[in-house]
C-alpha cells in the first residue's frame, strides 16, 4: 500500500540555518504530495502542495520538489527563524488511498537562537 | 484559528468510562475526518465522513463510535478504552473528499486512559 518515509528527529539548528528534511514516498498511482506543519499546542497546518511530477511547491521561504524519479519531496529552507520551530510532516494522497492523506511520521524541528 | 474547534482540549478518563469528544467547523467543508496521533507513529485515519455519510472506517475498534449528526458537528464516543488508546485525537475537515483536498484540523483532544 501507500506510505510516506521521513527522516528520523528531532532536528536541532541554529537560527539563519539551511534546513533540509527528507521524504520518500510509495505509491500506486500518481499521488499528491503535501508538507503540513504543527506548532506546538495546535493542529495540523497545510505548508506547501505539488499534485504532479516537477511541480515546486512553496510558501513561508519552505520549498519542495516533486521528483518522480527518485520518488521524493524533500523540504527545504535557506534560513531557518526559532519561529520555525515545529514539527513536520510528509503526506501524499492519491487513487489508492482512496484520497485518503496517508502521512510520515512527522520530523521535529527545533531552532536554537 | 483554523476554523476547526475541538473540545475538550484534554480528557482523562478510567478504562470504564464514557466519554464523548466533540468537533465543530463552521467552513462549510463536506467532509470530515478523525485522525489518532500517538507518538513516533504516523497519524492514523480512523474515520472519513462525507456529506454526513461515514464512508471509511479503518479497522477502528468498536469501543470508538463516530457520530456525525449535520455538516458541522463530529463526535467520537468512547467507552471502555484501554491504556493504549492514549493518544491525541485530531478532527479535520475539507471542502470535499479528493486527492488535492486541503485539510483544517482542529488542535486536538489529549486523551488519557488510566
Amino acid at each position: 500500500g501507500d506510505s510516506v518515509t521521513q527522516m528520523e528527529g528531532p532536528v536541532t539548528l541554529s537560527e539563519e540555518a539551511f534546513l533540509t528534511i527528507n521524504c520518500t514516498y510509495t505509491a500506486t498511482g500518481y499521488p499528491s504530495l503535501f508538507w503540513y506543519v504543527q506548532y506546538p499546542g495546535e493542529g495540523l497546518q497545510l505548508l506547501l502542495k505539488a499534485t504532479k511530477a516537477d511541480d515546486k511547491g512553496s510558501n513561508k521561504g519552505f520549498e519542495a520538489t516533486y521528483r518522480k524519479e527518485t520518488t521524493s519531496f524533500h523540504l527545504e529552507k535557506g534560513s531557518v527563524q526559532v519561529s520555525d520551530s515545529a514539527v513536520y510532516f510528509c503526506a501524499l494522497s492519491d487513487s489508492g488511498s482512496q484520497g485518503n492523506l496517508i502521512f510520515g511520521k512527522g520530523t521535529k524541528l527545533s531552532v536554537k537562537p | 484559528e483554523t476554523g476547526v474547534t475541538q473540545t475538550p482540549r484534554h480528557l482523562v478518563m478510567g478504562m470504564t468510562n464514557k466519554k464523548s469528544l466533540k468537533c465543530e467547523q463552521h467552513l462549510g467543508h463536506n467532509a470530515m475526518y478523525w485522525y489518532k496521533q500517538s507518538a513516533k507513529k504516523p497519524l492514523e485515519l480512523m474515520f472519513v465522513y462525507s456529506l454526513e455519510e461515514r464512508v471509511e472506517n479503518n479497522s477502528v475498534p468498536s469501543r470508538f463510535s463516530p457520530e456525525c449528526p449535520n455538516s458541522s458537528h463530529l463526535f467520537l464516543h468512547l467507552h471502555t478504552l484501554q491504556p493504549e488508546d492514549s493518544a491525541l485525537y485530531l478532527c479535520a475537515s475539507s471542502q470535499n473528499r479528493g486527492t488535492n483536498e486541503k485539510l483544517f484540523f482542529g488542535s486536538g483532544t489529549q486523551l488519557s486512559v488510566l
